[in-house]
């Protein structure tokens, strides 16, 4: 079982870039056939797929939010990372960290980011 | 882009009673379809994929099935630490892996 924990700033301005980070530990985050994984959920809202990196380096991303999100991994720091450029206060959110061969089996705690100048 | 609608939106029942909670995908997604457990506070829990098979530790109380379309995941006996909002996915056409908007699960 992997170890996930998601780390950033807790308050974003608006149309600026937010960044946050997934360390992984107890498994290498080169793991054949794992994808990592960001998913959010809005205040009083269910739960979003925002898009996942294969471990090849292969991004997926969610259309609604593909021009404005950067998935990638850091191979020597065991993590991996998300960009979410021009936010607006729709993008508050606690953010998660996942992953898993196929499906999404381990999960970080989760962090929220609240989008406010 | 599939669209997963799950039904009911809320289901109220008791403790030792049988939960059965549905999914429905707008396009066939074979098995390619997984149920989380979400409480307030904690980060989702995967209980089944595959349509069916449970994930590592998962009680076997909590099952699923279904294929194509339609999907249902039961509790066969709730207890207490059971009521939660339930999330279906898609694993198949992609991106994105969407959600269902997800069935609260409350106590009566």
């Amino acid at each position: 079982q992997l170890q996930l924990q998601e780390s950033g700033p807790g308050r974003v301005k608006p149309l600026q870039t937010l960044s946050l980070t997934c360390s992984v530990s107890g498994g290498s985050i080169n793991s054949a056939g794992y994808y990592w994984t960001w998913i959010r959920q809005q205040p009083g809202t269910g739960l979003e797929w925002i898009g996942c990196i294969y471990y090849s380096g292969t991004t997926y991303y969610n259309p609604s939010l593909e021009s404005r999100v950067t998935i990638s991994l850091d191979t020597s720091n065991n993590q991996f990372s998300l960009k979410l450029s021009s936010v607006t206060a729709a993008d508050t959110a606690v953010y998660y960290c996942a992953t898993g061969p196929y499906y999404d089996l381990d999960w970080g705690q989760g962090t929220l980011v609240t989008v406010s100048s | 882009e599939i669209v997963l609608t799950q039904s009911p939106a809320t289901l109220s029942l008791s403790p030792g009673e049988r939960a059965t909670l549905s999914c429905r995908t707008s396009q066939t997604v074979g098995n390619s379809l997984a149920w989380y457990q979400k409480k307030p506070g904690q980060a989702p829990r995967l209980l089944i994929y595959d349509a069916s098979y449970r994930a590592t530790g998962i009680p076997a109380r909590f099952s699923g099935s279904g294929s194509g379309t339609d999907f249902t995941l039961t509790i066969s006996s709730l207890e207490p630490a059971d009521f939660a909002v339930y999330y279906c996915q898609q694993r198949t056409n992609w991106p994105p892996f969407n959600f269902g908007q997800g069935t609260k699960l409350e106590i009566k």
